[in-house]
C-alpha cells in the first residue's frame, strides 16, 4: 500500500539548517507531483512548497521564498526539503503530500509528519 | 496572502447534516474550481474527502458533498456518525503558484 515517511526533523537554533527527507512507496513516486505542508503546534494547515513529478519547476509559499529548497530523487524515491535561516515561526510538523495527477492544489496522500522545533 | 476564512466550530446530532463555509475572495475560490476539503483527527495525518470542489477520492462516503457559490465554499457532511467528529480545512488553488488553507473548523458530533 501506499506510504510517505518523513524524517530528519529535530531542535534547531535560529538562523540554523535543516533537510528534511519524505520516502515513498506503493506508488509510481516519479509520476506524480509532490508538496511539502506544514501545521504549527495547535494550528492549522500552511502549504510550503510543490515540485512537479520531473523536478522541472518547484513553486514555494511567500513566507519560506529564497530560505527553503524543495527537491527529488526520482530514483530513490525520495523527496527533500532543505530549510536554512531557519526561524522560530517555522517550528511546525512538516508532512510530505502527494498530488493528484496533472495538479499542483491537491494533497491526495499523506506522511506522518516530522517536527522540526526552531528554539535558542 | 490571507487564509481563507472558516468558522472555527460546527455541531450536529448523529444522523444531522452540518455545512461548514469556507471563504475567500475573487482571486482565490471564486477564480478557480480547484477547491478541496481535508479531515484530520486528533494526531493524525490529513486525508483529502473532497476535490475540484464537488468530487469525491475513491473509499470517500457520499455522506460528504461539496459545492460553491461566489467567493465561499461548503463541505457539506450528511447523515453525521460519530467518526466524522474532526477538524476540516479547506483549501484552494490562488492563482501564483500560491495554495492557501483556511483556518479550519472543529466538527463535534453531539
Amino acid at each position: 500500500q501506499m506510504q510517505l515517511v518523513e524524517s530528519g526533523g529535530g531542535v534547531v537554533q535560529p538562523g540554523g539548517s535543516l533537510r528534511l527527507s519524505c520516502v515513498a512507496s506503493g506508488f509510481t513516486f516519479s509520476t506524480y507531483g509532490m508538496h511539502w505542508v506544514r501545521q504549527a503546534p495547535g494550528k492549522g494547515l500552511q502549504w510550503v512548497a510543490f515540485i512537479w513529478y520531473d523536478g522541472n519547476k518547484k513553486y514555494y509559499a511567500d513566507s519560506v521564498k529564497g530560505r527553503f529548497t524543495i527537491s527529488r530523487d526520482n530514483s530513490k524515491n525520495t523527496l527533500y526539503l532543505q530549510m536554512n535561516s531557519l526561524r522560530t515561526e517555522d517550528t511546525a510538523l512538516y508532512y510530505c503530500a502527494k498530488d493528484l495527477p496533472r495538479s499542483g492544489y491537491y494533497f491526495d496522500f499523506w506522511g506522518q509528519g516530522t517536527l522540526v522545533t526552531v528554539s535558542s | 496572502q490571507s487564509a481563507l476564512t472558516q468558522p472555527p466550530s460546527a455541531s450536529g446530532s448523529p444522523g444531522q447534516s452540518v455545512t461548514i463555509s469556507c471563504t475567500g475572495t475573487s482571486s482565490d475560490v471564486g477564480g478557480y474550481n480547484y477547491v478541496s476539503w481535508y479531515q484530520q483527527h486528533p494526531g493524525k495525518a490529513p486525508k483529502l474527502v473532497i476535490y475540484e470542489v464537488n468530487k469525491r477520492p475513491s473509499g470517500v462516503p457520499d455522506r460528504f458533498s461539496g459545492s460553491k457559490s461566489g467567493n465561499t465554499a461548503s463541505l457539506t457532511v450528511s447523515g453525521l456518525q460519530a467518526e466524522d467528529e474532526a477538524d476540516y480545512y479547506c483549501s484552494t488553488y490562488a492563482g501564483s503558484d500560491n495554495v492557501l488553507f483556511g483556518g479550519g473548523t472543529e466538527l463535534t458530533v453531539l
